[in-house]
């Protein structure tokens, strides 16, 4: 069975730091692309970047309104992904989800396939 | 950047029919997925691949995607399907996911 199940979120202040795990299992990691998502209370889903593959090099892209403060990264050994989120804000507060995805070349561009398994999300709340 | 446009919300009584549109510049072009989301809940995929559904996910369920609108049904809406729906694709240009703006189904 496929599982992603996030861990590392809780209360934290202004301005520090706060490393998100994904422990996944159930299907081979290193194949995949891993992203991460936020839902703040009473807002949409918003994505805030992924980490391809070993294939693709493992590079990263993220969301502007992350880039800079948040990185992602993985360990295929271990079947982890982390993000690792610095100069929190108090708008940072959220539920934070991974979620998989094969990414790939198809007719000469890269493209993902859907994000098919998510985990259970981990509450992260920035306050003083 | 890439944007998905579809209607607010959607209002039906249950055992109706609930139609979720999702339309954006050469969409037809692009392959489309729809999550259902609840919060404070992880999404759920209900539909990969334009027209797929996910093991799991029940026959009232489906979806079309022709010309320049991808369209998500609902047949016989069950209170459990009160939520928002959200289609994505995949922006290659700038190489990362676009959302839907949501679409939030009600029962009368």
């Amino acid at each position: 069975e496929v599982q992603l199940v996030e861990s590392g979120g809780g209360l934290v202040q202004p301005g520090r730091s706060l490393r998100l795990s994904c422990v996944t299992s159930g299907f081979t990691f290193s194949d995949y692309a891993l992203s991460w998502f936020r839902q703040a209370p009473g807002m949409g889903l918003e994505w805030l970047g992924f980490i391809r593959s070993k294939t693709y090099s493992g590079a990263t892209e993220y969301a502007a309104s992350v880039e800079g403060r948040f990185t992602i990264s993985r360990d295929d050994s271990k079947s982890i992904a982390y993000l690792q989120m610095n100069s929190l804000k108090t708008e940072d507060t959220a539920f934070y989800f991974c979620t998989r995805s094969y990414y790939f070349y198809s007719g000469g561009l890269t493209t993902s396939g859907a994000f098919d398994k998510w985990g259970q999300g981990t509450m992260v709340t920035v306050s003083s | 950047s890439y944007v998905l446009t579809q209607p607010p919300s959607v209002s039906v009584a249950p055992g109706k029919t609930a139609t979720i549109t999702c339309g954006g510049n050469n969409i037809e072009r692009k392959t489309v997925h729809w999550y259902q989301l609840k919060p404070g809940q992880a999404p759920v995929l209900v539909i990969h691949s334009d027209t797929s559904r996910p093991s799991g996910i029940p026959e009232r369920f489906s979806a079309s995607h022709s010309g320049t609108t991808a369209t998500l049904t609902i047949s016989g809406v069950e209170p459990g399907d009160e939520a928002e729906y959200s289609c994505q694709v995949w922006d290659s240009t700038n190489d990362h996911p676009v959302f839907g703006t949501g679409t939030r189904v009600t029962l009368l």
